[in-house]
């Protein structure tokens, strides 16, 4: 039974590209989130979807960030114009349904900046 | 916002020492996990509290949910050096409409000495 799967592991953009984010949930489960982790810091939390649906994206900067969960295929994080400080590892976590219900981790995309 | 403060930040113990971290909240959670981020991966789930006062063992690990529902703490009994990594809590409501944000604590590297 596959976990979270996230792509690309590390991506390294320079000031002014695109970075796009790829996460494909645990099998069965409709429900994304995308959490920032900033070197030395805990995980943050940016966005939530579910299929085809943003629930709730208060955590993620209102420009140049973007995310999506298409009816087929991954959810996409995606980062227009990236800066420096956009260098982070980016988690996404899937569960089987809202709130309580456990949220499982990928093993993150490492985005460096130069 | 909500605020987790974790101590300690580091730890480096000898192999066979028993360990002991917390967090504390500036408000209320109804529910506190701790995870385990090995380098270069993704949190995964140690332990879950759903109650004040909870105390739960998982193998060496106990983890206990504080009656204020303001903090919790994990023990590592008899360390080996695989406990290597960073821990975090995280603090989640299990009511209101952001009931799935997880709040994340800075983490705590634990370091062991074989």
């Amino acid at each position: 039974n596959a976990g979270v799967m996230q792509n690309p592991r590390h991506l390294v953009r320079r000031r002014g590209q695109e970075a796009r984010l790829r996460c494909s949930p645990m099998k069965g489960h409709s429900h994304v989130y995308w959490y920032r982790q900033l070197p030395e810091e805990g995980l943050k939390f940016m966005v939530y979807l579910q299929k085809e649906n943003i629930i709730d994206e208060s955590g993620m900067p209102k420009e140049r960030f973007s995310a999506e969960f298409p009816k087929e295929g991954p959810s996409i994080l995606r980062i227009q114009q990236v800066v420096r400080g956009d260098s982070a590892a980016y988690f996404c976590a899937s569960s089987i349904s809202q709130g309580k219900e456990t949220q499982y981790f990928g093993p993150g995309t490492r985005l460096l900046v130069l | 916002g909500q605020q987790l403060n974790q101590s300690p930040q580091s730890m480096f113990i000898q192999e066979g020492e028993d360990v002991s971290m917390n967090c504390t909240s500036s408000s209320i959670f109804n529910t506190w996990l701790w995870y385990k981020q090995d380098p270069g991966e993704g949190p995964v789930l140690l332990i879950a509290l759903y109650k004040a006062g909870e105390l739960t063992s998982n193998g060496r690990l106990t983890a206990q949910f504080g009656i204020t529902r303001k903090d919790s703490f994990l023990n590592i009994s008899a360390s080996i050096p695989s406990d290597v990594g960073i821990y975090f809590c995280a603090g989640q409501l299990s009511s209101g409409g952001s009931n799935y944000k997880l709040t994340f604590g800075k983490g705590t590297l634990l370091t062991v000495n074989p």
